[in-house]
């Protein structure tokens, strides 16, 4: 599986906007690049996908470099619910069943200061 | 976005007995459905993929025989921890696919004294 590599952690302040990077220099032609949160005690959450052009949707927007080896997820406005360790994971797109299934990392840890 | 549903969300058991642990895919049809386990401060870590009507595919050093795994259906997966023992002590998560997303269930705190 391709890697992703995230910055442990990362702190921001309420209302303001929120950029984490993930690098993923080795990503193939077929690979989705996603974003899951989890926060605390809770199940990962859906946040976004992409694969070559920039996403948006009501969580978050998606930017994805030209040569795709990075992305960036921004969060418009930080809330204190959006306090949480954010994936950043590549998915072939090609592969069903057993193969093409998330592998998660170690993520970005984000805090949020009121 | 879809929903999967977990039951129990968490339970306590003696060493040695079996847990089972369901997840439903409550608005939509899965035929993979995947089970992750996650230690405290860790990343969570996949078990096994399981397709609806077959066999489950574990990850490898995953026991079939300790964590056995049915998909008896489209909306439902179930997880037996079998013979739990303290080191099973964990958060359990399942997550099932729709399309080219997975969607995760709110996960379950085995607890095994």
């Amino acid at each position: 599986d391709a890697k992703t590599t995230q910055p442990n952690s990362m702190e921001s302040n309420e209302e303001e906007p929120v950029h984490l990077p993930c690098n993923h220099s080795t990503i193939s032609g077929t690979d989705y690049i996603h974003w899951y949160r989890q926060l605390p005690s809770q199940g990962p959450e859906y946040v976004i996908h992409g694969l070559t052009s920039n996403v948006n949707n009501r969580m978050a927007s998606l930017a994805i470099a030209e040569d795709r080896k990075s992305s960036t997820l921004i969060l418009h406005r930080a809330t204190l619910r959006d306090a949480a360790v954010y994936y950043c994971i590549l998915r072939d797109y090609l592969y069903g069943g057993s193969q093409g299934n998330l592998i998660f990392g170690k993520g970005t840890k984000l805090s949020v200061k009121p | 976005g879809a929903v999967v549903s977990q039951h129990p969300s968490w339970v306590i058991c003696k060493s040695g007995t079996s847990v089972k642990i369901e997840c439903r895919s409550l608005d939509f049809q899965a035929t993979t459905m995947f089970w992750y386990r996650q230690f405290p401060k860790q990343s969570l870590m996949l078990m096994a993929t399981s397709n609806e009507g077959s066999k489950a595919t574990y990850e490898q050093g995953v026991e079939k025989d300790k964590f056995l795994i049915n998909h008896a259906s489209l909306t439902l997966s179930t997880l037996t921890v079998t013979s739990a023992h303290p080191e099973d002590s964990s958060f359990y998560i399942c997550s099932a696919r729709l399309v080219d997303t997975q969607y995760f269930g709110p996960g379950t705190r085995l607890t095994v004294l």
